[in-house]
């Protein structure tokens, strides 16, 4: 089945303890993204990459890290996590027409 | 920039016809996309317009106007399963890069 994984799918966790959402996709995507949902403001682009090796911030990477070493999966690194990275985040692939996107299930990170 | 504006909130009647507004200020404008997405699920792609002109897909229409900056998403035989959130998200070029902006969404009911 194609899909888009993350894990974990929830996590609360503390100020300043670093973290790690994977991303996975089994469609041979180039294209990958990340982003964060928050209420009242919409889903708003953290990064994203092209393809193996090559990332670029979008609209919101402060306090966040990528990396993309493999075409299938793309982790968002959190170095050292604040109550405002408090948020729904997702992850997306890039469909083969090269427009439309996959998204995975959604993590739901909490930090205090 | 960008500035995407979406109604925040819309009801209907089932078996009726909603229409869906999208207004877009862009400077690189490669594309417009309409997702839906359900209470704490994924968003889900719906269409696509890159030029002017309607775009039928069953029950789901996107329209899109370039020299207006406008776009609707018409949705037929409404039924109980469309109520959801549609997010209107339009694809910016900057540099060598598609970078797409999501709106707040809009949330539809869809009421017996």
């Amino acid at each position: 089945e194609a899909q888009v994984t993350q894990n974990p799918r929830y996590l609360i966790t503390v100020t300043g303890k670093k973290l790690t959402v994977t991303c996975s996709q089994n469609m041979n995507h180039e294209y990958m993204s990340w982003y964060r949902q928050d209420p009242g403001l919409g889903l708003r682009q953290i990064y994203y990459s092209m393809n193996v090796e090559v990332t670029d911030k979008g609209d919101v990477p402060e306090g966040y890290k990528v990396s993309r070493k493999e075409k299938r999966n793309f982790p968002l690194i959190l170095e050292s996590p604040s109550p405002n990275q408090t948020s729904l985040y997702f992850c997306a692939s890039g469909g083969p027409r090269g427009y439309e996107q996959y998204f995975g299930p959604g993590t739901r990170l909490t930090v205090t | 920039g960008q500035n995407i504006d979406q109604p925040t909130e819309m009801t209907a009647t089932e078996g009726a016809i909603v229409q869906i507004n999208c207004t877009y200020q862009t400077s690189g404008f490669n594309g417009l996309f309409w997702y839906q997405q359900h209470a704490g699920e994924a968003p889900t792609f719906l269409s696509y317009n890159v030029l002017d002109g309607l775009e039928e897909k069953g029950r789901f229409s996107s329209f899109l106007s370039r020299s207006k900056g406008y776009s609707y998403l018409l949705l037929k035989e409404l039924q109980m399963k469309d109520s959801a959130s549609y997010l209107c998200a339009v694809r910016d070029q900057r540099g060598g890069s598609y970078i797409p902006t999501f709106g707040r969404g809009t949330s539809l009911i869809v009421h017996p």
